[in-house]
């Protein structure tokens, strides 16, 4: 089946750095990308569906100046946490769906970045 | 807006039990449902869908689910538990046009001896 790659799988920084998270499609072209945070034993929350070539839509509640996305190229998507603080810490997660499948066509998810904020 | 709501936050079972796991759904529009597994700290995988084919819908594992739209429910279900279906289960509904994924709360299974 298809892959999704996120990296790094675990990153500590200090407050007030910034960290990027990547997304990549492995063995295939993604035109349409989701960047979720799930907090430790809740759900997934979806911050933003970033389309290729264009600007991130995000979810209502999220601040798209600290939460960057950017989705330059049909394998890769990033995200970047601007100026973290400690209740930036949580699981990121992306999930990619393949070119040419529709708004139904299956999403392939990433393993998750854990992102722990000190 | 479409949204999944799912029944219970733990459930726990038995070696060699029916695994029930249940999922209500609402949607003004025809649902596009999904079941997905989490094992700890790692990603999604699917294990079924429903895109307004079959009502009982076979994924992997063993698992599958029925679609009834009587009850708005997509209830996951596996005859005979193993220790290795202990896990995160999520519910989830395409919503916004088809093109967002919005998951339910979750389901921690538990599988003892």
């Amino acid at each position: 089946g298809a892959v999704v790659s996120q990296h790094p799988s675990w990153v500590i920084c200090k407050s007030g750095t910034s960290v990027k998270i990547e997304c990549r499609s492995l063995d295939f072209q993604a035109t349409t990308m989701f960047w979720y945070r799930q907090f430790p034993k809740q759900s997934l929350m979806l911050m933003a569906t970033s389309n290729e070539g264009s600007k991130a839509t995000y979810e209502q509640g999220v601040e798209k100046d600290k939460f960057l996305i950017n989705h330059a190229s049909l394998t890769l998507s990033t995200l970047t946490v601007t100026s973290a603080h400690p209740e930036d810490s949580s699981f990121y997660i992306c999930s990619a769906r393949e070119a040419g499948t529709g708004n139904t066509g299956e999403l392939f998810f990433g393993e998750g970045s854990r992102l722990t904020v000190l | 807006a479409q949204s999944v709501t799912q029944l219970g936050s733990h459930v726990s079972v038995s070696e060699g039990a029916l695994v029930l796991l249940r999922c209500n759904y609402s949607s003004s529009v025809p649902p596009y449902l999904f079941w997905y597994v989490q094992y700890p700290n790692q990603g999604l995988q699917l294990l079924l869908k429903y895109t307004s084919a079959a009502t009982l819908v076979k994924g992997i594992n063993g698992f599958e689910a029925e679609f009834k739209k009587s009850e708005t429910s997509f209830h996951l279900t596996k005859p005979s538990a193993h220790m290795s279906d202990a896990a995160e289960y999520f519910c989830a509904v395409l919503s916004g046009g088809y093109n967002k994924l919005i998951f339910g709360a979750g389901t921690r299974l538990a599988v003892h001896p």
